[in-house]
């Protein structure tokens, strides 16, 4: 089983529609959870931490579960400009090594 | 300017050729991180360093070493390129707890 696992998509929705990704992590102890946000064959970018109470940043919206060991993604309104691949990281340890996924592609059509 | 550059930001080499890739950055984060990325597989860390001479293995260190002379710096080395070895290579920085910042990336592909 893979330490962090995402549907690779892609997920094609229309302008704004609602999307959800999850992310399942396989280690209990994990710690730190993040999404990043990347574009084709760029730099992957911090879009942002997951904390165990939830959290909100304008349109998207994170979420923790640490029963079920997931991470949530919620995007509302989605923009084409959300078209990219979000990838759900995980630090395991608390060592500042981190596990990426290998990202949930998301195209925004008009 | 980009707060963590990467050089070169492409490169096309010969197998058995050595290659030097170099990341800088102007953060002053202690920790630095080498990673590559192929289609389907994901980031996944090469080297790292906590501070300057530190250096750690990470999951896919064979075939690859590195270098920490300084905070700001931090270098990978391919000693014989091997066709495998093709990918996109990021160098990233962070403080302790804080999430990583990438460089834009070197794209390398050896022949």
């Amino acid at each position: 089983r893979k330490e962090v696992e995402q549907d690779p998509g892609p997920f094609n929705v229309p302008e704004g529609a609602t999307v959800a990704f999850n992310c399942t992590y396989s280690n209990s102890a994990s710690q730190s959870f993040f999404w990043y946000r990347q574009d084709c064959r760029k730099e992957p970018k911090l879009l942002m931490s997951v904390y165990s109470s939830g959290n909100e940043d304008g349109r998207f919206t994170a979420q923790l579960n640490r029963a079920s060991q997931y991470i949530s993604l919620l995007i509302r309104d989605s923009k084409l400009s959300d078209s990219a691949t979000y990838l759900c990281v995980v630090n395991p340890w608390n060592t500042d090594k981190l596990i990426f996924g290998t990202g949930t592609r998301l195209q925004v059509f008009p | 300017d980009a707060d963590v550059t990467q050089t070169p930001r492409n490169r096309i080499t010969k197998t058995g050729k050595r290659i030097m890739l170099e990341c800088s950055q102007t953060k002053g984060h202690d920790r630095m991180y080498w990673y590559r990325q192929d289609p389907g597989l994901g980031l996944r860390l090469i080297y790292y360093s906590f501070d300057v001479k530190d250096i750690n293995k990470g999951e896919i260190s064979d075939g690859y070493s590195v270098s920490r002379q300084a905070q700001a710096k931090f270098s990978l080395s391919l000693e014989s390129a091997i066709p495998n070895q093709t990918a996109l290579y990021f160098c990233a920085t962070s403080e302790g707890g804080q999430p990583q910042h990438f460089g834009d990336g070197t794209r390398l592909s050896i022949l």
